[in-house]
């Protein structure tokens, strides 16, 4: 099973938007309704924030929206903000394993 | 709150067999839908889906290191256990224990990580 492909990295200025995009083939992120993303703050944990493809867990903002077409998963932040740079992973279920992307770093300019 | 927390050696030779234990706290393992499992991430990396177990016992495993893994659960004690066998350097990483439920297949909860060198 093939890593998901993110784009390295991505930049934005505070309050604008940015769209980090996922893809993967027919056999995960097009097969299941089960793409999730992490945000990875400089030196901490993951931590969920879309699950389901486009559903916000219980405390996670509002800013976090995630949408899906095809074989192509996609997490945008809206309203930007200096607390938002930080790696971001997606992840999808493809049966037994699951697979993440290799990670795209938001910088906020 | 649901909390895991990671133990195990912080160094390992090549060739050696790691085990890390994974200890639970506000969730029972023997809850219907719970899912326990252990993703990596080596230094300035991706991270790397590795093993989950279920309640019911299923046990899924990275394909990739298949051969080489085992996970269990103790549910009187609350723990999973990962063993790794024939270590390499390339296995250098923070191995994180990660819940998930069944029926969204995300990680919804994560221990803060031990970070295993693996060194001769």
């Amino acid at each position: 099973q093939s890593a998901l492909t993110q784009p390295a990295s991505v930049s934005g200025s505070p309050g604008q938007s940015v769209t980090i995009s996922c893809t993967g083939t027919s056999s995960d992120v097009g097969r299941f309704d089960l793409v999730s993303w992490y945000q990875q703050l400089p030196g901490k944990v993951p931590k969920l924030i879309i699950y389901e493809d486009n559903k916000r867990p219980s405390g996670a903002s509002l800013r976090f929206s995630g949408s899906k077409s095809g074989n192509t998963a996609s997490l945008t932040i809206s309203g930007l903000r200096a607390e938002d740079e930080a790696d971001y992973y997606c992840c999808s279920y493809a049966g037994t394993p699951w697979v993440f992307g290799g990670g795209t770093k938001l910088t906020v300019l | 709150q649901i909390t895991l927390k990671e133990s195990g050696p912080a160094l390992v030779k090549p060739t050696q067999t790691l085990t890390l234990t994974c200890t639970l706290s506000g969730l029972s393992l023997r809850t219907s839908g719970v899912g326990v499992g252990w993703i990596r991430q080596p230094p300035g990396k991706a991270l790397e889906w590795v093993s989950l177990i279920y309640w019911n016992g299923d046990e899924r495993y990275s394909p990739s290191l298949r051969n080489r893994l085992t996970i269990t659960k103790d549910t009187s004690k609350n723990q999973v256990v990962l063993t790794m066998t024939n270590m390499d350097p390339v296995d250098t990483a923070t191995y994180y224990c990660v819940y998930s439920y069944v029926s969204d297949a995300s990680f919804d909860s994560w221990g803060q990580g031990t970070l295993v060198t693996v060194s001769s």
